[in-house]
């Protein structure tokens, strides 16, 4: 799987729009990119993912470049319950069944601090 | 309702004791997968089953079992030659092919004194 890059921890002001940025420059062509969220001693949440088109669903953003290189998730109305880590991961998907392939990589995160 | 239950959510356990900890679904995912967290770090896997009677090592698999005779069961055996066994343990759970989303259980908190 590929390897992404996350800032280690990011805040914003409740209300705002949160951007969380993610870097997956040596992504390929049949890998998705999969955001999920952890609040607390909790276990982590999915949030949305994509391929190449930006995609948006009831609670984020997702927007990927053209190049598939990078990609960021927006929360459009931050409130104090999004305060989490943040997850980024890229990972083949769909009906191709490649020998390990299936399995999910998390790495640091971004923590996501939003103030009041 | 589906989903996918943890047990116990704390569990203490003596140094040098085999320790296992319980992970169900009920909602007929092929694959499960079993990660470790340790304070302020993210989640590194430990073993993942794509299928029953089949799984294979993540990351950190030494000093740490599992089995996967049922679908919806995949147990994690912490045993004494875990160096530091104290940590949340995570369990999850998905489609295979994992076309949408994991679905992950709500952790289970061992302490080894």
């Amino acid at each position: 799987d590929a390897k992404t890059t996350q800032p280690p921890s990011m805040d914003c002001a409740e209300g705002r729009a949160a951007n969380l940025p993610c870097n997956h420059s040596t992504i390929s062509g049949n890998e998705y990119v999969y955001w999920y969220r952890q609040i607390h001693s909790q276990g982590p949440q999915y949030i949305i993912h994509g391929l190449k088109n930006n995609e948006t669903n009831e609670m984020a953003s997702l927007i990927i470049t053209e190049d598939r290189k990078s990609s960021t998730l927006i929360l459009p109305h931050a409130t104090l319950r999004d305060t989490a880590v943040y997850y980024c991961i890229v990972r083949v998907a769909g009906p191709f069944i490649i020998q390990g392939a299936q399995k999910l990589v998390f790495g640091q995160g971004t923590r996501l601090t939003i103030n009041p | 309702d589906g989903g996918i239950t943890q047990s116990p959510k704390y569990l203490f356990r003596k140094e040098g004791q085999n320790v296992t900890l319980s992970c169900e679904q009920n909602l007929n995912h092929d694959a499960m997968y079993w990660y470790r967290q340790d304070p302020g770090q993210g989640l590194r896997l430990i073993y993942y089953s794509q299928i029953v009677n089949d799984f294979q090592k993540g990351d950190i698999a030494e000093g740490y079992s599992v089995s996967r005779e049922k679908k919806e069961s995949f147990p994690l055996t912490v045993t004494s030659a875990q160096k530091n066994p104290t940590a949340f343990y995570l369990c999850a759970s998905s489609t295979r092919p994992l076309n949408t989303e994991a679905f992950f259980g709500q952790g289970t908190r061992l302490t080894v004194v």
